[in-house]
């Protein structure tokens, strides 16, 4: 099946700074998804991206769909002490399976205030 | 609104009992997910069900797992005689239709099997 490489695993910061984290994947996705999961909570969409090469910002996150439609990159920029938490990425297929999700592993942020 | 609403958040089975999850949709939305969440890992499909049909059971296991979505009431995701290897985080979704960004997450059922 569809496998998703994200990475970093984890990430320690100092508020104030920016962070990157990516996807990659060894098959194709017509979307490409960001979830914020906190602790005990289910995951929150942050972003969707449908196109290619699409850049969307959502606030001080922004997010990109990689132009082979095999990567995606989520920015985070000027971090807060509440950015805390996992995040996954997810690509979803097209055609007769659309409707799964299949997530990559997730990256801890840890933010220091 | 309320949104997808997952019972209990927390429970805990010795090994060899049944556990229920239960998950009520957010209204007007009529297709259910099902994932599994392992610790340290990202979730995992299980089962994508609509009212009264499972359409896709392709992730959940062979045995002792399964789902339904009756006319009336909540999903259930049942598992028989569990495991310790079940102990996971099992989250529900649902959407109005199947695209990515209307598919809303549950808060998760985290079931610890002892």
């Amino acid at each position: 099946g569809q496998q998703l490489n994200q990475s970093p695993q984890s990430m320690f910061i100092q508020e104030g700074e920016d962070v990157s984290m990516n996807c990659t994947s060894s098959s194709i996705f017509n979307t490409w998804l960001w979830y914020k999961q906190d602790p005990g909570e289910g995951p929150v969409l942050l972003i969707a991206l449908y196109k290619a090469g699409e850049l969307t910002s959502n606030g001080r996150l922004t997010a990109q769909f990689g132009i082979t439609r095999k990567d995606s990159f989520l920015n985070i920029s000027a971090s807060i002490p509440s950015d805390v938490g996992i995040y996954f990425c997810a690509g979803q297929l097209s055609g007769g399976s659309n409707y799964k999700l299949t997530f990559g592993k997730g990256t801890l942020l840890t933010v220091n205030p | 609104n309320a949104g997808v609403m997952q019972n209990p958040r927390h429970l805990v089975r010795r090994r060899g009992q049944e556990a229920r999850l239960r998950c009520s949709p957010m209204k007007g939305h009529s297709h259910v997910y099902w994932y599994r969440q392992l610790p340290e890992e990202g979730l995992k499909f299980m089962v994508y069900l609509q009212k009264e049909n499972i359409i896709d059971e392709s992730g959940m296991p062979k045995e002792r797992f399964s789902a339904e979505f009756p006319k009336e009431g909540p999903s259930i995701l049942r598992i028989q005689q569990v495991v310790r290897g079940d102990s996971a985080a099992y989250f529900c979704a649902s959407s109005p239709d199947i695209s990515g960004n209307t598919i809303y997450f549950g808060e998760g059922s985290w079931l610890t099997v002892v």
